[in-house]
């Protein structure tokens, strides 16, 4: 199995642009989570999503987070516009049920 | 709502020691348990997993973890530390939600491991 998948790996952007990072998650697991980690804050739970429908989005910091699944094969977290204080590892992870799977994640820098 | 207390940000052995890392939580469901290891500058590895049943539970890489209910802990232990154990460690617990599992993690636990 190719684990979960994430793209970029790396991306360094100037303030204001739109960032999008893709997920694509391990086949048949029904549950899929975006996490951001930073030194400050460790391990946030950002959103999840169940069978492609966002269940818990209220770790979203603010309005210009957006993320959508528009199948089970594919999610994507959008900044827009990106800030400094945005820079971050940005991992996605997904699940069959009892166990949690993580990528590798998208380190992104916000100058 | 879960949560996670990992004792001591950094911990430090000899190669060849002991390896003791701290883990204890808070639920108000019967919980599921699990560490992670983080490689710098690489995702989180799933090392073990406490769901149900026997309560010591073995993992990857010779680590093992015990719940233990009334002490609310799930403690990782590995008997001889290695150079390559050297990482970031994560004890997270799941809420066990209707549509899965969500985690909570730790603040992390920093080992190092000494020649």
């Amino acid at each position: 199995d190719a684990g979960v998948i994430q793209s970029p790996r790396h991306e360094v952007t100037e303030m204001g642009q739109e960032v999008t990072l893709r997920c694509k998650p391990i086949s048949g697991h029904n549950s899929l989570f975006w996490y951001r980690q930073t030194m400050m804050r460790g391990l946030e739970l950002l959103i999840y999503f169940n069978n492609n429908v966002p269940i818990d989005d209220s770790g979203m910091p603010e309005d210009r987070f957006s993320a959508k699944m528009p199948n089970a094969s594919f999610s994507t977290l959008k900044i827009q516009p990106s800030e400094p204080r945005d820079s971050a590892v940005y991992f996605c992870a997904s699940s069959p049920s009892n166990a949690i799977y993580f990528g590798e994640g998208s380190w992104l820098t916000v100058v | 709502a879960q949560s996670v207390t990992q004792l001591g940000s950094h911990v430090s052995v000899s190669e060849g020691a002991l390896v003791l890392l701290r883990c204890n939580y808070s639920s108000s469901v019967p919980p599921y348990l699990f560490w992670y290891v983080q490689y710098p500058n690489q995702g989180l590895q799933l090392l073990l997993k406490y769901t149900t049943g026997a309560t010591l539970v073995k993992g990857i890489n010779g680590f093992e973890a015990e719940f233990k209910k009334s002490e609310t802990s799930f403690h990782l232990t590995k008997p001889s530390a290695h150079m390559s154990d050297a990482a970031e460690y994560f004890c997270a617990v799941s809420d066990r939600g209707e549509y899965g599992n969500k985690l909570v993690f730790g603040a992390g636990t920093i080992l190092r491991v000494k020649s």
